[in-house]
């Protein structure tokens, strides 16, 4: 157990429709990135929340929004689903933003399947 | 700016030595280093700073080289568990983001 917690660990669901994946950071953590990673593919950046506050946005469509809570628990919330957006989602946590000396720590990942 | 790694792939037998390549365009000033093994989260190996610290984690240590703007990953009498694909991330970004490489998959066979 890594410490970082995300719910739910799988998820089917047809195009069109709206899903809301989870993350817990580890605890102290203030950092919370979010990952998406296709079927035989790197890890592509979508999100960065420092504290409660947005910090960095990558390649993450307008289709897909972010936010984290004053507990520091993130939601992803992904809408108007295409089939291409079938990924392992992956949250990670780190105790300060950057160069963090003890790097990211990642949850387990919830894989979406859009049908 | 994606770190690029080299090789793509390699297969080893148990007890013999890789090395895993990650250049950069852009000056280095940290290079992380993860494992992610098949369907599972990637886990951080190690992190090198500038200034050409080596670091170790058992049998596998790296290097950085700020002229060369590369870092190289060394596994040294590869075990099965080694098996898996490794990436590198650099620092990049106005928040200061890890960006990760392509991954090189890793097999090791008995």
């Amino acid at each position: 157990d890594s410490g970082v917690t995300q719910t739910p660990k799988h998820l089917i669901t047809a195009t069109g429709q709206r899903v809301t994946l989870r993350c817990s950071p580890r605890s102290g953590d203030l950092s919370v990135y979010w990952y998406q990673q296709s079927l035989d593919q790197g890890l592509q950046f979508l999100i960065h929340y420092y504290n409660g506050e947005e910090r960095a946005k990558g390649n993450i469509l307008e289709r897909f929004s972010a936010q984290q809570f004053p507990d520091l628990h993130s939601e992803l919330n992904l809408s108007s689903l295409e089939l291409g957006d079938s990924a392992l989602y992956f949250c990670a946590s780190s105790a300060t933003t950057g160069q963090g000396a003890n790097g990211y720590t990642f949850g387990s990942g919830t894989r979406l399947t859009v049908v | 700016q994606q770190p690029v790694q080299s090789p793509q792939a390699v297969i080893l037998r148990e007890g013999e030595d890789a090395v895993i390549n990650c250049s950069s365009s852009k000056a280095l000033y940290s290079v992380h280093w993860y494992r992610q093994k098949h369907g599972e989260a990637p886990v951080f190996l190690m992190i090198l700073l500038k200034g050409g610290e080596q670091k170790g984690h058992e049998k596998i240590s790296a290097s950085f080289n700020e002229k060369k703007q590369q870092s190289s990953l060394y596994l040294t009498a590869s075990q099965l568990s080694y098996s898996g694909t490794y990436f590198c991330a650099l620092i990049s970004g106005s928040a200061r983001q890890l960006t990760f490489g392509s991954g090189t998959q890793l097999t090791v066979l008995p």
